[in-house]
């Protein structure tokens, strides 16, 4: 079955840096596009960034361009979220979400979740 | 860009039906998939409907979505209202930037 298991949130300061990861199985990771979307608490989703199925394309939420940067490792069937330059609206549960196909439709599957806290 | 409107919270009975709308600002409804989300407390996301319609495998037939052009909006209805199906749901499509436009959810009372 569809497995994706985020991981690397924790307490960080303002200005730092945090890098997040999901693990995928289940499935053939390299043929679908996957996202990171986040909530912070007692708020709605907010999508923040993609990547399609062979990397080939990334886009980001305007609120975190040229902050955060999105990767993946086909060969590892991990997904990742390079998160610099911290701040505290950045606080937030971040999940992995799975696209319903190779680019950036929809998602289908999504992890638990890992949560980040900015502050000093 | 566009916005997704939903209303802030719906409520009905067990074994009622429950229409929640999602209206997009501009732009056609039709031009891009809309996606429904189940979200219960202390839980992640579920997928209850992708590409306007479809079911996701293990969502109950009680879960449809439809757009409808002429208010340019999606919806999702739910039959046969179960406790269980109280929740907040989003809807969500995406924009010619190819990002990803969520609606601010909409809190589903069951009582």
């Amino acid at each position: 079955q569809v497995q994706l298991v985020e991981s690397g949130g924790g307490v960080v300061q303002p200005g730092r840096s945090l890098r997040l990861s999901c693990a995928a199985s289940g499935f053939t990771f390299s043929s679908f596009g996957m996202h990171w979307v986040r909530q912070a608490p007692g708020r709605g989703l907010e999508w923040v960034a993609v990547i399609w199925y062979d990397g080939s394309n990334k886009y980001y939420a305007e609120s975190v361009k040229g902050r955060f940067t999105i990767a993946r490792d086909n060969s590892k069937n991990t997904l990742y979220l390079q998160m610099n330059s911290l701040r505290a609206e950045d606080t937030a549960l971040y999940y992995c979400a799975r696209d319903v196909g190779a680019t950036d439709i929809g998602g289908d599957y999504w992890g638990q979740g890992t949560l980040v806290t900015v502050s000093s | 860009n566009f916005m997704l409107t939903q209303p802030h919270s719906v409520s009905e009975s067990p074994g009622k039906t429950v229409t929640i709308s999602c209206t997009r600002s501009s732009g056609s409804i039709a031009s891009n998939y809309v996606q429904w989300y189940q979200q219960r407390p202390g839980s992640s996301p579920t997928t209850m409907i992708y590409e306007d319609n479809q079911r996701p495998s293990g969502v109950p037939d009680r879960f449809s979505g439809s757009i409808d052009s002429s208010s340019n909006s999606a919806s999702l209805t739910i039959s046969g209202l179960k406790t269980e199906d109280e929740a907040d749901y989003y809807c969500q499509s995406y924009d010619s930037g190819n990002r990803w436009v969520f609606g601010a959810g909409t809190k589903l009372t069951v009582l």
